[in-house]
């Protein structure tokens, strides 16, 4: 069964430092998403990306996130400059188009701020 | 604005016991309603949703929910549980045909079953 990718699994980097998560969706979908968890916390939505385009935002999603999808596999979710806060387990989703509302997520990346 | 509330961060069952896993909604519009499970080190998987039609939903390995609108809950149960059913479920709710099609995520509540 297809599946979403995430690479790292775990990501260490230190406060201030730009760190880029990846993320390959399942190949025939359309529609990508980010979310995260901080610990003990709920799941949260960052953004969703359509069409290479930003779809919708939450207002966690500020200057210092960015989405890209650089090419016709991945797509990535760039941090400019981590702080502590930013400590969090972040998920990948992407849907298809005839069901979007049915997210199909990777396994996660665990970011870390030191 | 859509959420949803899950009662409980943490439930414990012995195996065989009835699971229920509670989850009360919010949304203006006619909500589509999910229900995720994530085992230790691995994303959410779908477990089962609503969108229309019939209100009781099966899902994947026994567990099954209600859609009941005078009550906004989407509860989860499964008779009988297993040890393997020991996890993090996820309730969530999006806005269907006339909100956001976006799913919000609530806090999670972790199933503890025990021999």
């Amino acid at each position: 069964e297809p599946e979403v990718t995430q690479t790292p699994s775990h990501q260490v980097t230190q406060m201030g430092q730009e760190v880029i998560l990846r993320c390959v969706p399942i190949s025939n979908h359309l529609y990508f998403y980010w979310y995260r968890q901080i610990l003990g916390q709920k799941v949260e939505f960052l953004v969703s990306f359509y069409n290479n385009e930003i779809s919708e935002k939450s207002e966690i999603f500020d200057d210092q996130f960015s989405v890209e999808r650089p090419d016709g596999s991945n797509f990535t979710l760039k941090i400019r400059s981590t702080k502590l806060e930013d400590s969090a387990m972040y998920f990948c989703a992407s849907s298809e188009a005839m069901d979007r509302e049915t997210l199909h997520f990777g396994n996660g990346t665990r970011l870390t701020v030191t | 604005a859509q959420s949803v509330t899950q009662l409980g961060s943490h439930v414990s069952v012995s195996e065989g016991a009835l699971v229920l896993l509670r989850c009360n909604y919010s949304s203006s519009v006619p909500p589509y309603l999910f229900w995720y499970v994530q085992y230790p080190n691995q994303g959410l998987q779908l477990l089962l949703k609503y969108t229309t039609g019939a209100t009781l939903v099966k899902g994947i390995n026994g567990f099954e929910a209600e859609f009941k609108k005078s009550e906004t809950s989407f509860h989860l149960t499964k008779p009988s549980a297993h040890m393997s059913d020991a996890a993090e479920y996820f309730c969530a709710v999006s806005g269907g045909s006339g909100g956001s099609y976006i799913p919000t995520f609530g806090r999670g509540t972790s199933l503890i079953v025990h021999p």
